[in-house]
């Protein structure tokens, strides 16, 4: 089983609806979980972090973790075609070196006009 | 966050060279790390660079290839040694946000073509 797993899409909504995205993750004891976004050819961009069970609002962007069930998510309100990117999951895990991130493969999100 | 940058941005080698790719900070950080994306895959990390002592290598990597030098706390260097075309990737260094942090940020990436 890997270790965070994603969907790698392309996941496809058409602009001004909300973009689902999700992750899950093996190790139960895990604490802390990022969103990264990607664009084509370059590298990741941190859009949040979540630490607590519930929902993280900023923007246009919810994260939400659900410690119980193993799983986090990005929710991307009126999503435009800038949105367009592959998002990567990425968990720091309890053990083993502090801040060593662990990311799963993405998923590819298509904003269509 | 701090401002990343890596040199070269890309670059084309043969096979059984070595290539070295530098990654310089802004500001000091205690964190600096390593990253491979291969083509149409996620992030592996390779290894954290440690001011002062070697870097701790993830299973898998080994410091022959890999060797990482962290001279001080705004600089460090990744060497692909020995390169083979399955050594083509995008390498990334990143930082921890601020000090304790476990939030990382990253550079733009060495774009690396092995012929």
């Amino acid at each position: 089983q890997k270790e965070v797993e994603q969907n790698s899409g392309p996941l496809s909504v058409p602009e001004g609806a909300i973009a689902s995205l999700n992750c899950t993750y093996s190790d139960r004891v895990s604490q802390s979980f990022f969103w990264y976004r990607q664009y084509s050819g370059k590298s990741p961009e941190l859009i949040m972090s979540i630490y607590s069970n519930g929902d993280k609002e900023d923007g246009r962007f919810t994260a939400q973790l659900n410690k119980a069930s193993q799983y986090v998510s990005l929710l991307i309100r009126d999503s435009q075609p800038s949105d367009s990117a592959t998002y990567l999951c990425a968990v720091i895990p309890p053990s083993g070196t502090a801040s060593k991130l662990t990311f799963g493969t993405g998923t590819r999100l298509q904003v269509t006009l | 966050s701090a401002v990343i940058s890596q040199k070269p941005s890309r670059d084309i080698c043969q096979r059984g060279t070595s290539l070295t790719i530098q990654c310089q900070v802004d500001s000091q950080v205690t964190m600096m790390f390593w990253y491979r994306q291969q083509p149409g895959q996620s992030l592996t990390l390779i290894a954290t660079a440690n001011q002062g002592s070697e870097a701790t290598y993830e299973s898998g990597f080994v410091i022959d290839k890999f060797p990482i030098s962290r001279p001080n706390l705004t600089f460090s260097t990744l060497t692909v040694s020995n390169m083979s075309p399955e050594d083509s990737s995008i390498y990334l260094c990143s930082v921890e946000g601020r000090p304790g942090a476990d939030t990382q940020y990253f550079g733009p990436g060495t774009r690396l073509t092995v012929l």
